[in-house]
């Protein structure tokens, strides 16, 4: 199993602040990696898939990049708000074979 | 509502005994993916059919089955189970079975073995 990391395990932040946090993950055979938001008591919901060294998604105030050769993925927070509290997932998709989830960074903002 | 459904929603039942859970993909998906999330650790790929046919397997234990029926559900089943098997079990699907889809995760079934 090829280990996904994160950090860092937990974040608070006051409203507005903008925040990061970084997922690391093995660079060989690299087919893609996901970014979920998972709110307490509900289901994962996919932010973003990444594919390609240097990609940059954007959704909303939610933003993401991607290394492959150095195997990391940075997820940013603009101007946070209490309703983006939640763990943020990231997952390595290793095509044919499983996906791999880091143990999340728990995110609290705080009014 | 990301439109995977999950039933039962909550599971009692005795060590040793046999359960399923089942699983119905978002209209038009082909590939459904099974995770467990216990207590203590986080969410891990179990396995992953498309089409019908399985695709990747996870860490699944030889006690644990699944399979995608010909209307594209899926139902995994869990049999002589123990209180460890205790665990959050999520459906997800995805439009197609490569890199590059998004899951779209169901409302999770809870086992809870006594």
């Amino acid at each position: 199993i090829l280990n996904v990391e994160q950090s860092p395990q937990s974040l608070h932040v006051q409203e507005g602040d903008s925040t990061n946090f970084t997922c690391s993950f093995p660079s060989s055979n690299f087919y893609a990696l996901h970014w979920y938001r998972w709110e307490t008591a509900k289901s994962p919901e996919a932010l973003f898939v990444m594919t390609l060294n240097g990609d940059e998604k954007k959704k909303g105030r939610i933003s993401a990049t991607l290394n492959t050769k150095e195997g990391y993925s940075y997820l940013y927070i603009k101007g946070s708000q209490p309703e983006d509290s939640a763990t943020y997932l990231c997952a390595r998709d290793n095509y044919g074979q499983n996906f791999v989830f880091g143990p999340g960074t728990r995110l609290s903002v705080l009014p | 509502d990301s439109g995977v459904t999950q039933t039962p929603k909550h599971l009692i039942t005795a060590t040793g005994q046999r359960v399923t859970l089942r699983c119905s993909p978002r209209s038009g998906d082909l590939s459904v993916y099974w995770y467990q999330q216990s207590l203590d650790q986080g969410l891990q790929f179990l396995i992953q059919y498309y089409n019908g046919e399985e695709r990747a397997k996870g860490n699944i234990l030889e006690r644990f089955s699944a399979q995608q029926f010909p209307d594209l559900h899926s139902e995994l089943n869990l049999s002589s189970l123990e209180l460890g098997d205790s665990a959050l079990y999520f459906c997800a699907s995805s439009e197609n079975s490569g890199s590059g889809y998004e899951q779209y995760f169901g409302p999770g079934t809870r086992l809870t073995v006594t």
